[in-house]
């Protein structure tokens, strides 16, 4: 089955620019989707199709995917950016299935 | 505003089956594929499975997971979509979550509902 490693955690102080990767065999080749999900509240969805932004989600949040790895960049971060924030791919190599990243927990320092 | 709200969360016991429904509104319910999510205490999230929209079979794909205990249904005259789940186990202990997609087979869960936890537990 198909697998997406994301870092457990990521610290960043205020302003400055977070990064997450999403690593998966040959990910460039997939569409990935970002969900940013913070504590007691459903997941939101963040970026789609690799670097598209849903209206509502600041111009702050950006994404990338090449290779065998993907990037969901947050530039000049908040307190508020805080959260959990789960890559996903959907895997047609045998069924279709929806397949989510491992998740990495962004820290405002 | 697009809204999803579940229902029918509670505690059950290993073995036994449970229903949970999504009430959806705000949107052309027939139109997308409707989605189950599910995150088990402080876990990350887990896919469970989504149905197509009628125009595109209204065919149902499944996290191997829970394939052949749990069935996605729909009820596009009522805006409902479904989770039928049966011989749970303790594992399938988790918030439960109703999104609206893909809408397209390679799209995002684009609107989320707020989750209702299923308990299984003797």
């Amino acid at each position: 089955s198909y697998v997406l490693t994301q870092p457990p955690s990521v610290s960043v102080a205020p302003g400055k620019t977070a990064r997450i990767t999403c690593g998966g065999n040959n990910i460039g080749s997939k569409s990935v989707h970002w969900y940013q999900q913070k504590p007691g509240q459903a997941p939101v969805l963040v970026i789609y199709y690799d670097s598209d932004r849903p209206s509502g989600i600041p111009e702050r949040f950006s994404g990338s995917n090449s290779g065998n790895t993907a990037t969901l960049t947050i530039s000049r971060v908040e307190a508020g950016d805080e959260a959990d924030y789960y890559c996903q791919v959907w895997d047609s190599s045998s069924d279709h299935r929806g397949v989510f990243g491992t998740g990495t927990k962004v820290t405002v320092l | 505003e697009v809204q999803l709200v579940e229902s029918g969360g509670g505690l059950v016991q290993p073995g036994r089956s449970l229903r949970l429904s999504c009430t959806a509104s705000g949107f052309t319910f027939g139109d997308y594929a409707m989605s189950w999510v599910r995150q088990a205490p402080g876990k990350g999230l887990e896919w469970v499975g989504f149905i197509r929209s009628k125009a595109y079979g209204g065919t149902t794909e499944y996290a191997a997971s829970v394939k052949g205990r749990f069935t996605i249904s729909r009820d596009d005259s009522k805006s409902i979509a479904y989770l039928q789940m049966n011989s749970l186990k303790t594992e399938d202990t988790a918030v439960y979550y109703c999104t609206r997609g893909p809408y397209v087979d390679t799209g995002p869960f684009d609107y989320w509902g707020q989750g209702t936890l299923v308990t299984v537990s003797s």
